[in-house]
C-alpha cells in the first residue's frame, strides 16, 4: 500500500507563477484535507474534501484552489504564487467516519522567491 | 477561541528515562483525540488514539490519558529512545465539526545519550 502520495516533493516557484500540487490515496478513503505547516504555527487547513465532489474551505483558504478529481485524487492549486506561502504542504486522507485518524503524505516543500 | 494547545514547546530526556508530553483542550464536544508523530523532514505519522469515553490507552511504550474533567491529554513514552527524537502534535475530532481534525502546535522531543 502507498498509502497518501504527493507530488512534487520540492518545489521553487517565482512570484506570480502558478502551479499545481498532486496528492493521491488508494485507501479508498472519502475524506482528503490540505494542510500547510510553517514553523511554530503547527498544521493549518487550506481546504478539504468530506467526499468525492465536495470542496470547503479551511482555515487559511486564500490564493488557493482545489479539486477532487475523482475519489483518490485531490488537487492544490496555487494560481499567484507568493512569497507568503513559502510552505510544507501535507495532504492527508481519512476513512468518512470520525473515529480514525488523518494519514498523511510525506509532504511539499515550496519556496517562492 | 477554542484550541488545542501544548504546554511546553520543548522536552529534553535522556535516553532510558520516561517521556510526558501534554495537551489541554477547550472543546468538551470533542469525542476522539489521537498524538502524532513527526521526524524532521517527514509527514505525521499516527501514534496512538483514544476515545472520549476511555480514560487510558495502552500501545507499544507508550500510553495515552484522558482527563475529560480537566480537559487535559497526556503522552506517555516508556524507556525514551534516540528513534523518538521528533515532533509530537495532538489532535482533537470535534463532533459535529465537519469530519476535521484540529491539531495543537507540537512538542519537540529531544533525546539527550
Amino acid at each position: 500500500n502507498a498509502g497518501v502520495t504527493q507530488t512534487p516533493k520540492f518545489q521553487v516557484l517565482k512570484t506570480g507563477q502558478s502551479m499545481t500540487l498532486q496528492c493521491a490515496q488508494d485507501m479508498n478513503h472519502n475524506s482528503m484535507y490540505w494542510y500547510r505547516q510553517d514553523p511554530g504555527m503547527g498544521l493549518r487547513l487550506i481546504y478539504y474534501s468530506a467526499s468525492e465532489g465536495t470542496t470547503d474551505k479551511g482555515e487559511v483558504p486564500n490564493g488557493y484552489n482545489v479539486s477532487r478529481l475523482n475519489k483518490r485524487e485531490f488537487s492544490l492549486r496555487l494560481e499567484s504564487a507568493a512569497p507568503s506561502q513559502t510552505s510544507v504542504y501535507f495532504c492527508a486522507s481519512r476513512p468518512e467516519a470520525s473515529n480514525y485518524g488523518y494519514t498523511f503524505g510525506s509532504g511539499t516543500r515550496l519556496t517562492v522567491v | 477561541g477554542e484550541s488545542v494547545g501544548l504546554h511546553l514547546p520543548t522536552l529534553s530526556v535522556q535516553e532510558g528515562d520516561n517521556s510526558i508530553i501534554n495537551c489541554a483542550y477547550s472543546n468538551s464536544a470533542s469525542d476522539y483525540f489521537i498524538w502524532y508523530k513527526q521526524e524532521s523532514g517527514k509527514g505525521p505519522q499516527f501514534i496512538i488514539d483514544i476515545r472520549s469515553n476511555m480514560d487510558k490507552r495502552q500501545g507499544q511504550r507508550v500510553t495515552v490519558l484522558l482527563n475529560k474533567t480537566v480537559k487535559h491529554l497526556s503522552l506517555q513514552i516508556a524507556a525514551t529512545q534516540p528513534g523518538d527524537s521528533a515532533v509530537y502534535f495532538c489532535a482533537e475530532n470535534r463532533a459535529g465539526g465537519g469530519n476535521k481534525l484540529t491539531f495543537g502546535t507540537g512538542t519537540q522531543l529531544k533525546v539527550e545519550l
